[in-house]
């Protein structure tokens, strides 16, 4: 059981190059969800996808931007990083529906901005 | 507005010794409630959830959480840990509204010492 896949599990960036964290899920889950972990922060989601062609933003959205075209893949892009953005970033999946409410994680992709 | 607090970052305890770490949340709505643990380098893995019946609900590897409506907390517990235990504990309930959001505690850090 692969459960959800994140790729790369470590990448460093300058200030203004823009890459994709992949995430992909083999659990047919609809729902789909990307957060960022900080120090004294916990989980802050930054955006989400009830369903393929569906995203909305949480909590944190500014600076990323995802699509959703399939079930499986939630890929998050940063289009021009900046050191604020230095963090370990967490895919996560779930079923439809609160009852369905265990979310499923990555084991995290870690960026350092410079 | 709905949150969750963890009021302890960290928690020191000796091996074998009982251990409690508080959640406590602020919600309008009713909620379903979680534990997840995070052990170093790893994504988060679900501890235990509350979704309705039995306020006493027992989860993997000894721990188990009450929930408490009037005191809106939902603590958990162990009566012995072990080194193993060593990790980051976050609180997290889904709103029972149409949003199911899923809302996050800060974390708190279990350092187990021989």
């Amino acid at each position: 059981n692969a459960g959800v896949t994140q790729t790369p599990k470590f990448q460093v960036l300058k200030t203004g190059q823009s890459m994709t964290l992949q995430c992909a899920q083999d659990m047919n889950h609809e729902y789909m969800s990307w957060y960022r972990q900080d120090p004294g922060m916990g989980l802050r989601l930054i955006h989400y996808s009830v369903g393929a062609g569906i995203t909305d933003q949480g909590e944190v959205p500014n600076g990323y931007n995802v699509s959703r075209s399939t079930t499986e893949d939630f890929p998050l892009r940063l289009l021009s990083a900046a050191p604020s953005q230095t963090s370990v970033y967490f895919c996560a999946s779930r079923g439809q529906g609160a009852l369905a409410g265990e979310l499923f994680f990555g084991e995290g992709s870690r960026l350092t901005v410079l | 507005a709905q949150s969750v607090t963890q009021l302890d970052s960290q928690v020191p305890v000796f091996e074998e010794a009982p251990v409690e770490l508080r959640c406590n949340y602020s919600s309008s709505v009713s909620v379903y409630l979680f534990w997840y643990v995070q052990y170093p380098n790893q994504g988060l893995q679900l501890l235990l959830k509350y979704l309705s019946g039995s306020t006493l609900v027992k989860g993997i590897n000894g721990f188990e959480a009450e929930f408490n409506k009037s005191q809106t907390s939902f603590h958990l517990r162990k009566p012995s840990v072990h080194i193993s235990d060593t990790a980051e504990y976050f609180c997290a309930v889904i709103l029972m509204d149409s949003s199911y959001k899923l809302i996050f505690g800060s974390g708190t850090r279990l350092l187990v010492r021989p």
